[in-house]
């Protein structure tokens, strides 16, 4: 079965400095990835997905950015954080489009 | 627009009740739809649905897609303080690649 890393699990930032939180996946080979945030414990709000190395689909016109360089790894930056990128970061991966989505263990990112 | 839509927002119910949950769409080329339970951190997978009319059941916990009026349910019966948790849907669509949530249900069980 797959598993998910994903860190650091906290994460405190000041405005304007940049970001970056990684997330590798173990057990499945050519998985479709997704970078999700939540605020304030409710709905998961969808931010990228990527179906393959160097394909990124962005949901919502923001101050991030992702990016797959490896098959297994998916990588979520920004130049200068906002105090509105506080959020909770979640990696989550599914080995295809017929299997569920599991998740990693999330960031938790406060902006200060 | 696509979108995903749970009620109610929040739900407190004493335990041994019977609660229900629900989670209608508007999505073209939709693929499936999958439930998650979510507590501290990670949702953790309860149900993928693809099927109408199919009832998926684990434990006291049980699904049902009706594709015709865009819906599905989650039912939670003889609740337990344990099942305390967000409750989040999600619709899988554009050729199963994307996947949006719903806003969630805070569900809380008093003893």
């Amino acid at each position: 079965s797959q598993t998910i890393h994903q860190w650091p699990a906290t994460l405190v930032q000041p405005v304007g400095s940049p970001l970056s939180l990684e997330c590798t996946v173990e057990g499945t080979s050519n998985p479709n990835l997704y970078w999700y945030r939540q605020a304030a414990g409710r709905g998961l709000q969808l931010l990228f997905y990527s179906v393959g190395i160097g394909q990124i689909s962005s949901e919502v016109p923001q101050n991030l950015s992702a990016s797959r360089p490896q098959d297994r790894q998916f990588i979520l930056s920004s130049k200068k954080l906002l105090l509105s990128d506080s959020g909770f970061y979640l990696c989550a991966c599914r080995s295809s489009y017929n299997s569920p989505l599991h998740f990693g263990n999330g960031t938790r990112l406060t902006v200060t | 627009e696509d979108k995903v839509v749970q009620s109610p927002l929040s739900l407190v119910v004493h335990e041994g009740d019977t609660v229900t949950l629900n989670c209608s769409y508007e999505v073209t080329n939709f693929r499936s739809l999958l439930w998650y339970k979510q507590e501290k951190k990670a949702p953790t997978f309860l149900f993928m649905l693809t099927s109408s009319g199919i009832e998926k059941k684990s434990g006291r916990l049980s699904s049902i897609l009706d594709k015709k009026e865009l819906f599905s349910i989650l039912n939670i019966t003889a609740t337990q303080t344990g099942d305390s948790a967000v409750y989040l849907c999600a619709v899988a669509w554009e050729y199963g690649n994307k996947l949006v949530f719903g806003a969630g249900t805070i569900l809380r069980v008093k003893s």
